[in-house]
């Protein structure tokens, strides 16, 4: 099955500086990575994804990488403001229906 | 207006009973998901199913029975809980399986003492 390698499992960031969180995964039949965002107490939501046709999407403040060959991606937060402080998970699926997901990365955005 | 809901928000109850969350989605989605969220915050799939079928059956104990009446509720019934049960509980829907959006449900926080 697929396995989702997530890193740094904590980031501190004073704010307006840029967070980076790295994922790698194993299963070269992934096809689809999406990355969800979760506030304290609250439930994921999905912030943005990309699919294995496509290298790079940007939307607005936070953009998503992929190398497909060396089978990793990255989320890129830039700008960052208090209310990025949250737990950010990577994950990975194919069409076989389960997402696959990292550990998470626990942001805490600095005033 | 909720999209996905799931009840009760908070669980707490002693080692041993039987307990159960309900879960529906009333955004005429095809597919359903519990996922367990463990106190390190690691979000891992017990089980989904596509149209009233089960088509993902993760390795959890047969304690845990899931329920979809229709495709628009998807139930999970534990027996005999355990202290490792104690864990955030989530409930999700794909407009179909593959790979789609997910849409959580505000969690099902439960506690066994």
């Amino acid at each position: 099955g697929e396995n989702v390698e997530q890193h740094p499992s904590t980031l501190s960031v004073q704010e307006g500086d840029s967070a980076v969180i790295k994922c790698t995964y194993s299963d070269s039949a992934s096809n689809y990575f999406p990355w969800y965002k979760q506030e304290l107490g609250k439930r994921p939501q999905l912030i943005i994804d990309i699919r294995s046709n496509v290298g790079e999407k940007k939307d607005q403040r936070i953009a998503v990488t992929l190398n497909k060959t060396a089978k990793h991606f990255s989320l890129h937060i830039t700008e960052t403001q208090p209310e990025d402080s949250a737990v950010y998970f990577c994950a990975a699926g194919s069409n076989d229906y389960k997402l696959s997901f990292g550990a998470g990365t626990t942001v805490t955005v600095r005033a | 207006d909720t999209a996905v809901s799931q009840t009760p928000k908070y669980l707490v109850t002693q080692m041993g009973n039987d307990k159960s969350i309900k879960c529906e989605q009333n955004l005429g989605h095809d597919t359903m998901y519990w996922y367990k969220q463990d106190s390190k915050k690691f979000l891992k799939i017990m089980f989904s199913y596509n149209n009233k079928e089960l088509i993902i059956n993760e390795t959890v104990p047969n304690r845990f029975s899931p329920k979809s009446p229709d495709k628009a509720h998807l139930n999970l019934h534990i027996n005999s809980l355990e202290l490792g049960d104690s864990a955030v509980y989530f409930c999700a829907s794909s407009q179909r399986q593959g790979s789609t959006k997910l849409f959580f449900g505000s969690g099902t926080q439960l506690s066994v003492l």
